[in-house]
């Protein structure tokens, strides 16, 4: 079965410093992995996504991510937060047969000014 | 183009009654998903709709729960004789083709509150 963890609840960065998000995952096979963000009181949006090929994965509003196989990780960087960054991110993985793919608990972003 | 909706945007309703909660989804999207957030919890999955097959329900948590999809298009999730473990954010996703690669597109939620 797949599984995704993000290890961090909760992640407090000041705005212009930089931001990594962990997500750590378990898939047998090569994983269809995401990285979605929810603004307060509003759906999750897609900020990336990797299947295959380059390992590092530009996204919208400066994200990037880098799927490291070795470490099953898939951890999502920004070089310069915003506070309009301030946000609950999800990581996701799919695969298989299956077409539901599995939520982290999300990492909540606080952004001080 | 208009994206995800969702109706009610809140609900409160008192233990044992009956909710409907309504689901848009983009126009030609062949796929539907429900989920379910909890404060401090991922996102719970509960049913998936790919065109006229039949739904993949395995995420439903007990039979209290349903959910219909009308002619390929809209979507309603029942939870009848509602309990207070049920108050979360319903959450609706659609996407233009079945598949782990396809993003999901989400409407913001139906926040229910059990009285």
């Amino acid at each position: 079965a797949q599984s995704v963890t993000q290890p961090d609840i909760h992640i407090t960065v000041s705005e212009g410093a930089s931001l990594e998000l962990r997500c750590n995952y378990s898939y047998g096979a090569t994983p269809y992995l995401f990285w979605y963000v929810q603004s307060p009181g509003q759906g999750l949006q897609l900020l990336l996504k990797y299947f295959s090929g380059d390992t590092l994965v530009q996204g919208i509003k400066g994200f990037e991510a880098e799927f490291k196989r070795s470490q099953s990780s898939f951890n999502l960087r920004k070089p310069s937060v915003h506070w309009s960054d301030a946000a609950e991110y999800f990581c996701a993985v799919g695969g298989g047969g299956s077409y539901i793919p599995t939520f982290g608990r999300g990492t909540s972003l606080i952004v001080h000014p | 183009g208009a994206g995800v909706s969702q109706s009610p945007s809140n609900k409160v309703t008192e233990k044992g009654k009956d909710v409907e909660l309504r689901c848009d989804p983009i126009s030609g999207h062949t796929a539907l998903y429900w989920y379910r957030q909890s404060l401090g919890q991922g996102l719970e999955f509960l049913i998936y709709f790919q065109g006229n097959s039949a739904p993949d329900k395995s995420g439903l948590p007990s039979d209290r729960f349903s959910a219909e999809r009308t002619g390929g298009s809209v979507s309603t999730l029942t939870i009848q004789r509602t309990q207070q473990e049920d108050s979360a954010v319903y959450l609706c996703a659609s996407s233009s083709r079945p598949g782990p690669k396809e993003t999901q597109y989400f409407g913001p939620g139906t926040r229910l509150l059990v009285l």
